[in-house]
């Protein structure tokens, strides 16, 4: 079975600076996508950034990069410039790609981390 | 183009009742997928409704069971609550199973007493 690790519960940053937050995942499998998923107070879960395992090229969305090591299975988001609505819990997820539907297509979470950006 | 709408947002019961949460999902989507998230935790896949069909469980007991209507909105049902089932519970939608894109509700808070 497919597990996934996020080993920092909480993190902190000031406003303007970097951050990174680390997740490692474990499967057997070659083929599946990474995300990193944003729950602020709202409770909704965003989708900040997604990663095809079969891309060699770490993916980007504006300020939000990830670093894909895929013989080390581990999968971290990096916010650049942060900002106070960055605060959040965020959530490392797998999925499975092995086609149409059933259980293979649902995603595996980690516990999550706590972001706090100080102003 | 709508959003991923739950209701109600928060509930109380107690235990051994029954409870129905509802969902509708993002238009132009036919899949839903119901998770709980148990506090401080991330959430865990119960199961996936496609055009009416369950497809897809996750190791939830029968106790939890749902339904999907001809407009893909969704209801999930939990009989003889327990405590543990005290979580947030989120629905999420997607134009197919193979879910590459889930857009996800703001969830139905559940606490059991």
């Amino acid at each position: 079975a497919q597990t996934v690790t996020q080993s920092q519960p909480e993190m902190s940053v000031q406003e303007a600076e970097t951050v990174t937050l680390s997740c490692t995942y474990d499967t057997s499998e070659s083929d599946y996508y990474l995300f990193w998923y944003k729950q602020p107070p709202s409770r909704q879960m965003i989708l900040v950034i997604r990663q095809e395992a079969y891309k060699q090229q770490n993916a980007t969305e504006n300020r939000f990069s990830v670093n894909f090591q895929k013989a080390a299975k581990s999968f971290s988001l990096k916010i650049s410039d942060s900002q106070l609505g960055d605060a959040a819990m965020y959530f490392c997820a797998y999925r499975s790609d092995l086609g149409y539907g059933g259980s293979q297509g649902n995603l595996i979470f980690g516990k999550g981390t706590k972001l706090s950006v100080k102003p | 183009e709508t959003g991923v709408t739950q209701s109600p947002t928060h509930l109380i019961k107690t235990r051994g009742q029954q409870v129905t949460l509802r969902c509708s999902s993002q238009s132009g989507h036919n899949t839903v997928s119901w998770y709980q998230q148990a506090l401080g935790q991330g959430p865990q896949f119960i199961f996936q409704y496609y055009r009416e069909e369950e497809n897809g469980r996750g190791n939830f007991p029968p106790r939890f069971s749902g339904l999907q209507f001809p407009n893909y909105s969704s209801e999930l049902n939990v009989n003889a609550l327990e405590l543990d089932d005290s979580a947030l519970y989120l629905c999420a939608s997607s134009r197919d199973p193979t879910n590459e894109k889930l857009f996800f509700g703001s969830g139905t808070q559940l606490s059991v007493l």
